[in-house]
């Protein structure tokens, strides 16, 4: 079946624009997770949905940032008045349930270039 | 709180040797750990998880890592390394308490020379 998608593959943005990245998570999975990897920070937790639950925010680095899902589906990471230190790639995953033990499938990123 | 940590950010073998990459974790809870890999310009890939069944977990393309709670360890092996299995690998944990996502080590890069 389908994986995890994400688009646009790669972004290159000027500092001060907003962006969009998009995830598609594997159809049926209820939780979604957004983390970015970056050569400094290596890989960061950003923010969890699970269901129609409240979004567990608090790996979000300032309120630039912010996500939304719709539908329980589709998510959507926006980061505004981008910095240069907002470049690494941003991965997206999902899992089935929201225990600790449930695997999380990673889509290929969204790597992103504030210029 | 947890935290992961993977000793050697770089690791060099001789294809057909043994592969060892370490991991040692901290938790306060009952932890869940995994093992991805990540191939250039790729996502993360899962090779095989510990969820308090057996201690010894068999992944895919011949890994398999051992729990061992009273070293705190999740040590990563392949008995005979492979040119393709050249990659990073990072060793992750998690619980079913607090924040659900995944805490990362920082990974280790994997080369295997001909």
């Amino acid at each position: 079946g389908a994986g995890v998608s994400q688009s646009p593959s790669n972004k290159v943005t000027e500092k001060g624009k907003d962006v969009e990245l998009r995830c598609d998570p594997i159809s049926g999975h209820t939780a979604l997770y957004w983390y970015r990897q970056s050569l400094g920070q290596g890989l960061e937790f950003l923010i969890y949905f699970q269901g129609n639950s409240a979004p567990d925010k608090s790996g979000l680095p300032s309120d630039r940032f912010s996500a939304e899902r719709t539908g329980g589906s589709v998510s959507t990471l926006t980061i505004q008045r981008t910095q240069q230190e907002d470049s690494a790639v941003y991965l997206c995953a999902s899992s089935l349930g929201q225990r600790g033990a449930d695997t999380q499938y990673f889509g290929p990123g969204t790597r992103l270039t504030v210029l | 709180a947890q935290s992961v940590t993977q000793l050697g950010s770089h690791v060099s073998v001789s294809e057909g040797a043994l592969v060892l990459l370490r991991c040692n974790y901290s938790s306060s809870v009952p932890p869940y750990l995994f093992w991805y890999v990540q191939y250039p310009n790729q996502g993360l890939q899962l090779l095989l998880k510990y969820t308090s069944a057996a201690t010894l977990v068999k992944g895919i393309n011949g890994f398999e890592a051992e729990f061992k709670k009273s070293e705190t360890s999740f040590h990563l092996t392949k008995p005979s390394a492979h040119m393709r299995d050249a990659a990073e690998y990072f060793c992750a944990v998690s619980s079913d308490t607090g924040r659900r996502a995944l805490t990362f080590g920082s990974g280790t890069r994997l080369q295997v020379q001909p």
